[in-house]
């Protein structure tokens, strides 16, 4: 059974950037082709939110407007490992970070199927 | 963006009711609208893909309708492991979107 394995909690100052990674364990990320991963963050009392996702079979990334220019999001398939990249942090990016595998059938659901348990990163001075 | 609109925020309920949770986009969305469910400390889980395919593995106590705008997830027979904050998403468009959420408490 394939789970995605996250790396350890972060605390990082204002202004410095935090690398969070994401490896399947227990197999590939997926058994097919057409997949993509994702990118989650939850900060503290608010809900989930999404920042940017890499489709590795296109070598594509698209992030939310909000994170464009912050954000990289990159994937190696062969490895089946990926990592979220957030520069100039703030305190307001104190989050647990997630990713999560996309698949689907594109005719009607795409969907995240498979998630890591989460990255605490904690942005202070 | 397509916006996710997600109503109670918050409800109260009991073991063994049945409720429901309502999601509205601000576009049309098809069928592509997901329902997780998130307890604190866990990943979220994905319970309804495709606005009413049960992924495999949760229980057939949760079901999910809808087309286009407006979808329902409901819950039959509440379980003492339901409570938890429960979030719809679109996969409809980048960026998806989530809906605010819907805590679930006794």
């Amino acid at each position: 059974q394939v789970q995605l394995v996250q790396s350890g909690a972060e605390v990082k100052k204002p202004g410095s950037s935090v690398k969070v990674s994401c490896k399947a364990s227990g197999g590939t990320f997926s058994n097919y082709s057409n997949y993509a991963i994702n990118w989650v963050r939850q900060a503290p009392g608010r809900g989930l939110e999404w920042m940017g996702r890499v489709i590795p079979m296109l070598v594509i990334s698209n992030y939310a407007q909000k994170f464009q220019g912050r954000v990289t999001i990159i994937a190696d398939k062969s490895m089946s490992t990926a990592s979220m990249e957030l520069n100039s942090l703030r305190s307001e990016d104190t989050a647990v970070y997630y990713c999560a595998r996309e698949v689907g059938s594109g005719t009607n659901d795409w969907e995240f199927d498979l998630w890591g348990r989460g990255t605490v990163v904690t942005v202070s001075p | 963006d397509i916006q996710m609109t997600q109503s109670p925020s918050s409800l109260s309920a009991s073991v063994g009711d049945r409720l429901t949770i309502t999601c509205r986009a601000s576009q049309t969305i098809g069928s592509f609208l997901n329902w997780y469910q998130h307890k604190p400390g866990k990943a979220p889980k994905l319970l309804i893909y495709g606005a009413f395919s049960l992924q495999s593995g949760v229980p057939s106590r949760f079901s999910g309708s809808g087309s286009g705008t407006d979808f329902t997830l409901t819950i039959n027979s509440l379980q003492p492991e339901d409570f938890a904050t429960y979030y719809c998403q679109q996969s409809h468009s980048t960026p998806y979107t989530f809906g605010q959420g819907t805590k679930l408490e006794i």
